[in-house]
């Protein structure tokens, strides 16, 4: 079962502009973290944010948590074509704090 | 080891076969899980250890999926009865915290193991 959606699904965008993704999840969560994923390769982990906190940044990367929107953005400022790749949120939950569920991802494609 | 290591990378098995996929994970990670990955989606979750113990398995798809991990740290997931609808990518990750409250369960993974059954 996946516990997120991401929106959009797909999303290209011209070099040097930011890229930003969204993330609705269903259930109380503990933390919320993001993974990046080069074509088909295996996931890296981005970064993660706690539910007692609201923004968190991590080089280009800022992340966005509303716990009471249920939802998650991800901003990737200033986008190089390296940063094309899938990107998934994935969120642990209070009732299982160790299961770590993913959402169906965004493809994010960068133009020269 | 360095990181997590899985294999075969690729295996293809005839419909009906039983297969064993293996992780070997990062060296003193508590926490192991089995994912699966289909094209274009998600990682699905199937299961996940503590140590040597299955904490959750609500994810494997019926009981020709089973997965162990009996010294705590390498993991076999094993397919028996092999189905076409089993071809898929099978992902395996660790995380150092094994303590769920502690809710810093940051997942290293594999490279994978592509399975194709035909």
């Amino acid at each position: 079962s996946q516990q997120g959606e991401e929106d959009p699904q797909a999303l290209s965008i011209q070099e040097g502009e930011n890229a930003t993704m969204n993330c609705s999840y269903k259930t109380s969560i503990n933390n919320l973290q993001w993974y990046r994923q080069n074509s088909g390769r295996g996931l890296v982990h981005l970064i993660l944010i706690r539910s007692n906190e609201r923004e968190k940044h991590s080089g280009r990367l800022r992340v966005t948590l509303d716990t009471s929107k249920k939802s998650s953005s991800l901003l990737i400022t200033a986008s190089r074509a390296a940063d094309t790749a899938s990107y998934f949120c994935a969120t642990v939950t209070y009732s299982s704090a160790s299961k770590i569920i993913f959402g169906s991802g965004t493809r994010l494609s960068i133009r020269p | 080891g360095a990181g997590v290591s899985q294999s075969p990378r690729y295996k293809v098995t005839k419909r009906g076969q039983d297969v064993a996929l293996r992780c070997d994970p990062i060296s003193g990670h508590v926490s192991l899980y089995w994912y699966r990955q289909a094209l274009g989606q998600g990682p699905e979750f199937l299961t996940y250890f503590n140590y040597e113990a299955q904490q959750d398995k609500s994810g494997l798809p019926n009981d020709r999926f089973s997965a162990e991990r009996p010294e705590g740290s390498i993991s076999t997931l094993t397919i028996q009865r092999t189905e076409q609808r089993d071809s898929a990518m099978y992902r395996c990750a660790s995380s150092s915290s094994g303590t769920g409250y502690s809710g810093a369960n940051v997942l290293t993974f594999g490279a994978g193991s592509r399975l194709t059954v035909l």
